[in-house]
């Protein structure tokens, strides 16, 4: 069965500190896995996109890392800020023509100050 | 904040009441995918359309249906509402049915079912 999982299931860290969420997934073959980005309340933003073939991938303070052996991928985010807390979600495409995406249930993160 | 855009922002119903629910996709776009959220837990997959045709479908029951139009906007229809429909109803439109599309989501429409 595809499924993705993510860990922890929620997080809180002190603003200017880094850290890791974990994505595992069982998808295979697999197109793309995304991360994204969703605040309270609205829809998911996309942070970064790789294909099975990228090692990592970075967006600003947001940088992705997958290794498609393990079937493992991480978000690191670096010098976190308020504005970082929100739901975290991996997201896994199947690449089978028709078939959807397939979505972790996400990381809650909480920066505080 | 992407270019599509969804309505109603909430929406309350009584269970066993039909509601509607609308989307307009980003310019260009020709492929809208509809996710239920709820509380909690990431979205599920309740159908995508693709240049006015169902392309693909979740494991939703048929009172779960939809429409995409000629400008590529969208409906979502849910008949005989219950109270586990009660979600953050979102819709994402992309170029093409693909699954190495990018998806843009929009805001979402909270549904509450009483």
């Amino acid at each position: 069965k595809n499924q993705v999982e993510q860990s922890p299931q929620s997080l809180i860290i002190l603003e200017g500190k880094n850290c890791t969420l974990q994505c595992n997934y069982t998808v295979s073959p697999f197109s793309n896995l995304r991360w994204y980005k969703q605040d309270t309340g609205r829809g998911p933003v996309s942070l970064t996109i790789m294909t099975f073939s990228e090692n990592t991938k970075s967006n600003g303070r947001y940088t992705a890392t997958l290794d498609a052996d393990t079937k493992q991928s991480s978000l690191h985010i670096t010098a976190s800020q308020l504005s970082d807390s929100a739901s975290y979600i991996c997201v896994v495409s199947p690449n089978q023509a028709g078939t959807a995406l397939i979505f972790g249930k996400g990381t809650t993160l909480s920066v505080s100050s | 904040e992407t270019g599509v855009t969804q309505s109603p922002t909430h929406l309350i119903k009584t269970r066993g009441q039909q509601v509607t629910l609308r989307c307009s996709s980003q310019s260009g776009h020709n492929t809208v995918s509809w996710y239920q959220q709820a509380l909690g837990q990431g979205p599920q997959f309740i159908f995508q359309y693709y240049r006015e045709e169902e392309n693909g479908r979740g494991n939703f029951p048929p009172r779960f249906s939809g429409l995409q139009f000629p400008n590529y906007s969208s409906e979502l229809n849910v008949n005989a509402l219950e109270l586990d429909d009660s979600a953050l109803y979102l819709c994402a439109s992309s170029y093409g049915q693909g699954s190495f599309y990018e998806q843009y989501f929009g805001p979402g429409t909270r549904l509450t079912v009483t």
